[in-house]
């Protein structure tokens, strides 16, 4: 049973270029959340997908952009990248499901070290 | 913005030794979750306790829930080596019940000498 799998692993872009990071999740699960985890410090939260639709949101500017594909699998976009954006980012599923099937242990993937320069 | 803090910031012990850490937090919670992530890389999911409940265990892992206090803590007994790492504390808001958003605290480093 596979975990939840992030590429790339290490990524280097310059200053106002665009990433595309993805995730694939847990299998059985049906949620992605993406956080961002600045060096020395804990995770912060990005945003949620659930049914392809960003569900909750925190304190990320616009620049932050992300998609849910309808095999659960989600992208993390971040346009016109600053020096700030580098980080550890982390996606996490869970699964949500109906019928009281909700889990709300979350499963990271190894994340990818986004280097800014 | 970090929900609460783990303290102490890092703890150093001999192995064999237990380990404790504490979180807090500020808003009212549904459930608190303790991750450990090794050098900087995914976080590990350790145990979750809900707001109705004060202790809970798992294998060499204690946690306790004080609700009114808005605190936490993580024993780990007869520390290995092994779990040399970072350990944080996530909370699920209350207000936020079934979105399984997670704040988490700024961590403890715990380091175990051989």
């Amino acid at each position: 049973d596979a975990g939840v799998t992030q590429s790339p692993t290490h990524l280097i872009k310059t200053r106002g270029q665009q990433v595309t990071l993805r995730c694939s999740p847990k299998s059985g699960h049906d949620t992605v959340s993406w956080y961002q985890q600045a060096l020395g410090q804990g995770p912060q939260f990005i945003f949620q997908y659930y049914e392809e639709e960003e569900r909750q949101r925190g304190n990320f500017p616009d620049r932050f952009s992300g998609h849910q594909f309808p095999n659960y699998s989600s992208e993390l976009n971040v346009n016109a990248l600053l020096l700030g954006d580098s980080a550890l980012y982390l996606c996490a599923s869970s699964l949500f499901g109906l019928s009281g099937t909700h889990q709300y242990e979350q499963y990271f993937g190894p994340g990818t070290r986004l280097t800014v320069t | 913005s970090q929900q609460g803090e783990e303290d102490p910031q890092a703890l150093s012990i001999q192995e064999g030794e237990n380990a404790t850490m504490n979180c807090s937090y500020k808003t009212s919670i549904n459930n608190l979750q303790w991750y450990r992530q090794n050098s900087g890389r995914g976080l590990v999911h350790l145990i979750l306790i809900r707001s109705n409940e004060r202790e809970k265990h798992s294998g060499r892992l204690r946690v306790t829930l004080d609700t009114s206090k808005k605190s936490s803590s993580l024993l780990i007994t007869a520390s290995r080596a092994a779990d040399t790492a970072s350990y944080f504390c996530a909370t699920e808001d209350i207000s936020n019940f079934g979105n399984e958003k997670l704040t988490f605290g700024t961590g403890t480093r715990l380091t175990i000498i051989p």
